[in-house]
C-alpha cells in the first residue's frame, strides 16, 4: 500500500479485556516496528520484527504484551488484561532492512481502557 | 534523568522567522539522529536524517550534531503556519539503529 495503515484507529475497552491491534507495513519493507506513545511523550521501542521473526522485544513492558508477525507482513499488536495504565497510542512503523532511524510510521492506534 | 532531553515549548514565532529546535543526548553510543513532525492525531513523519557529526541542509530545513557537545538542532527558515507541529528528535546507536529514542517533543505554533 501507499503508507503504513493501523485498524483500529480508536479502541477503547474495559479493564481486563483483551485487545488487538493490527499493521500492515509498505509493500516490500522487510521491518516492522511497535512503538507506543503517551500523551505529551515521544514514542518508546515496543518490539522490532525482521520478516517474521522478532528481533527484538525487549521494549514489551510485560508478558500480556505480544506481538505476531506470521507472514513477514502485516503484524499484530496483543494486549492481555488490560490496564488502564495501557492507555496510549500505539505506533507501528516500517522501512527497508533495518532502517538506520528511516522509519515511516502510520498514524496509530489510540487505545483507551477504562 | 532521560537519555534525550527535548524542551517541550509551545515555540511561538511569526511566519516568515527562523526556528531554533535542539535537543540534548547522555548517551555517547548515538551514532544516527533524524528529526521527525508530528501533526496533531497522525504519526511521527521523518523529516531530516543525519548519520555522526556534521550539518545537512534539506530545502528550509537544517539539521546539525555536534557530537563532542551530545547536541542537536533543527533549524527551520521562512517558517510557515502549515510548519506548525510537534517536532520530535530521535537517535539510535550503532548496534540496535532500529531503536529510536525520541525526546519528548517540542510544540511549534507558526503564527500568521
Amino acid at each position: 500500500g501507499a503508507g503504513v495503515s493501523q485498524t483500529p484507529s480508536n479502541k477503547v475497552t474495559e479493564k481486563g479485556k483483551y485487545v488487538e491491534l493490527r499493521c500492515d507495513p509498505i509493500s516490500g519493507h522487510t521491518a516492522l516496528y511497535w512503538y507506543r506513545q503517551s500523551l505529551g511523550q515521544g514514542p518508546e521501542f515496543l518490539i522490532y520484527f525482521q520478516g517474521t521473526g522478532a528481533a527484538d522485544d525487549s521494549g514489551l513492558p510485560n508478558d500480556r504484551f505480544f506481538a505476531v508477525r506470521p507472514e513477514g507482513s502485516v503484524s499484530t499488536l496483543k494486549i492481555q488484561r488490560t490496564e488502564r495504565g495501557d492507555s496510549a497510542v500505539y505506533l507501528c512503523a516500517s522501512s527497508r532492512g533495518q532502517g538506520n532511524g528511516e522509519l515511516f510510521f502510520g498514524e496509530g492506534s489510540r487505545l483507551t481502557v477504562l | 534523568q532521560k537519555e534525550v532531553e527535548q524542551d517541550p515549548g509551545p515555540l511561538s514565532v511569526p511566519e516568515g522567522a527562523i526556528v531554533s529546535l535542539n535537543c540534548t543526548y547522555s548517551n555517547s553510543a548515538f551514532q544516527y539522529f533524524m528529526w521527525y513532525r508530528q501533526y496533531s492525531r497522525k504519526g511521527p513523519e521523518l523529516l531530516m536524517y543525519t548519520y555522526s557529526s556534521g550539518n545537512k541542509e534539506d530545502g528550509r530545513f537544517t539539521a546539525q550534531v555536534d557530537k563532542s557537545s551530545k547536541y542537536i538542532s533543527l533549524f527551520i527558515r521562512d517558517s510557515q503556519p502549515s510548519d506548525s507541529a510537534t517536532y520530535l528528535c530521535a537517535m539510535s546507536a550503532g548496534d540496535s539503529s532500529y531503536k529510536l529514542i525520541f525526546g519528548s517533543g517540542t510544540r511549534l505554533l507558526v503564527r500568521p
